[in-house]
């Protein structure tokens, strides 16, 4: 029963370049979120979305961060031209029905962004 | 903005008494509360949660109650063990608008001592 699977665990940027961070939900989950945990804060929403739908962005920075989740594959965080301070824990978490219901929502290991 | 706030960032208890653990929140849409659990270098999981029709909601030795009049929830672990050394955040959401999405607070980190 594999749980949500995220990759790369440990990824490393020079400032400038992009990032690509991939989420695979649990099967049979078709609801995405991100998270961003910057170091000694809590965890901040930055995006919900379903299959090839963007349901909730307001978390997402205006420039540079982008999210898709297609029809097949994973879920990509995609985050351009990174700068110090993008440095921060991205983790992801899906759910077999959307947060207009009461049910928790399962995360992955989280990746740990580096931007040098 | 904070929607929700977790006021103590760390709380140190003996082994085998009890852990209390508090969160506030802002947000009147917010209709369910969760809790989660997190080890360095992991991702959250998910621990207890709580509708807001109810006051308390138990599970073994973790008990969460909430106050909705006081936008009040708490955590309470009875007996506290060493394995439960960990970060809790409190997690409320709700059915629509800005509570759609699960809104975390900071986060407090619980040192159970042997």
């Amino acid at each position: 029963n594999a749980g949500v699977m995220q990759n790369p665990r440990h990824l490393v940027r020079r400032r400038g370049q992009e990032a690509r961070l991939r989420c695979s939900p649990m099967k049979g989950h078709s609801h995405v979120y991100w998270y961003r945990q910057l170091p000694e804060e809590g965890l901040k929403f930055m995006v919900y979305l379903q299959k090839e739908n963007i349901i909730d962005e307001s978390g997402m920075p205006k420039e540079r961060f982008s999210a898709e989740f297609p029809k097949e594959g994973p879920s990509i965080l995609r985050i351009q031209q990174v700068v110090r301070g993008d440095s921060a824990a991205y983790f992801c978490a899906s759910s077999p029905w959307g947060q207009g219901v009461n049910t928790e929502a399962f995360f992955g290991q989280g990746t740990r962004l580096t931007v040098v | 903005d904070q929607q929700v706030k977790q006021n103590s960032p760390s709380l140190s208890v003996q082994e085998g008494r009890i852990s209390i653990l508090n969160c506030d929140y802002t947000n009147s849409m917010f209709d369910y509360f969760l809790w989660y659990k997190k080890y360095p270098a992991e991702g959250p999981t998910f621990l207890i949660s709580i509708s807001s029709i109810k006051d308390k909601n138990e599970d073994g030795r973790f008990t969460v109650f909430l106050n909705k009049s006081a936008k009040h929830l708490s955590l309470h672990i009875v007996p506290s063990q060493p394995g439960d050394s960990a970060v809790y955040f409190c997690a409320p959401g709700g059915s629509s608008g800005s509570a759609r999405q699960l809104t975390f607070g900071s986060g407090t980190q619980l040192t159970v001592l042997p």
